[in-house]
């Protein structure tokens, strides 16, 4: 089975800062997909980045960037430039192709004016 | 173009009733995936659908059960319900089986409390 820890419950930035959020997962796959999903207070979980296992190459999107070693099980999220509309729940999630998401427990990230 | 809808926004039931959770999906996409989120266990998968299958079911009570209809249109139900059931219920679809390429889009859940 496979397990995703967030180790970090809540965390805060200022605005303009940048923000690592931590996440580590345990898994016997070779090939699998890992996920930051963002959860406002509208409840929705947004996806911010994916990243496919078997590509070296770190995925970034905009101001949201990751930090993927592999033989560390390790897939940081580094948020940039942070905005007050990045204050929610982040999550990071797991998936075997053709399986569930496995989540993370959250880090509450507060980006603070 | 319309996101995921799950009705209703909000639902207040007393222990031992049943309840029915409904979940419209992204016109066109035809897997629906059900998580349940609470405080204590977070993200748990419920139940995945495609073309009116159950795929894959996660690990709970008989009490929650699912179903898929012919317009990809999914509802879950929870009978005799506990206290323990409350919680977020999320429902999210994908265009197919593949959604690891591409991806889930994720309604606003129901949220069940349980008296």
């Amino acid at each position: 089975a496979q397990t995703v820890t967030q180790s970090q419950p809540e965390m805060s930035v200022q605005e303009a800062e940048t923000v690592t959020l931590s996440c580590t997962y345990d898994t016997s796959e070779n090939n699998y997909y890992l996920f930051w999903y963002k959860q406002p207070p509208s409840r929705q979980m947004i996806l911010v980045i994916r990243q496919e296992a078997y590509k070296q190459q770190n995925a970034t999107e905009n101001r949201f960037s990751v930090n993927f070693q592999k033989a560390a099980k390790s897939f940081s999220l580094k948020i940039s430039d942070s905005q007050l509309g990045d204050t929610a729940m982040y999550f990071c999630a797991f998936m075997i192709w053709g399986n569930m998401l496995t989540f993370g427990g959250g880090t509450r990230l507060m980006v603070k004016p | 173009k319309a996101g995921v809808t799950q009705t209703p926004r909000y639902l207040i039931k007393t222990r031992g009733q049943q309840v029915t959770l409904s979940c419209s999906p992204i016109s066109g996409h035809r897997s629906v995936s059900w998580y349940q989120q609470t405080p204590g266990q977070g993200l748990q998968f419920l139940f995945e659908y495609f073309s009116e299958t159950q795929r894959n079911k996660g690990n709970f009570p008989g009490r929650f059960s699912g179903r898929q209809f012919s317009n990809s249109r999914s509802e879950m139900n929870v009978s005799t319900l506990e206290l323990g059931d409350s919680a977020l219920y999320l429902c999210a679809s994908s265009p197919g089986p593949d959604r690891a390429n591409y991806g889930y889009t994720f309604g606003s859940g129901t949220r069940l409390t349980v008296v």
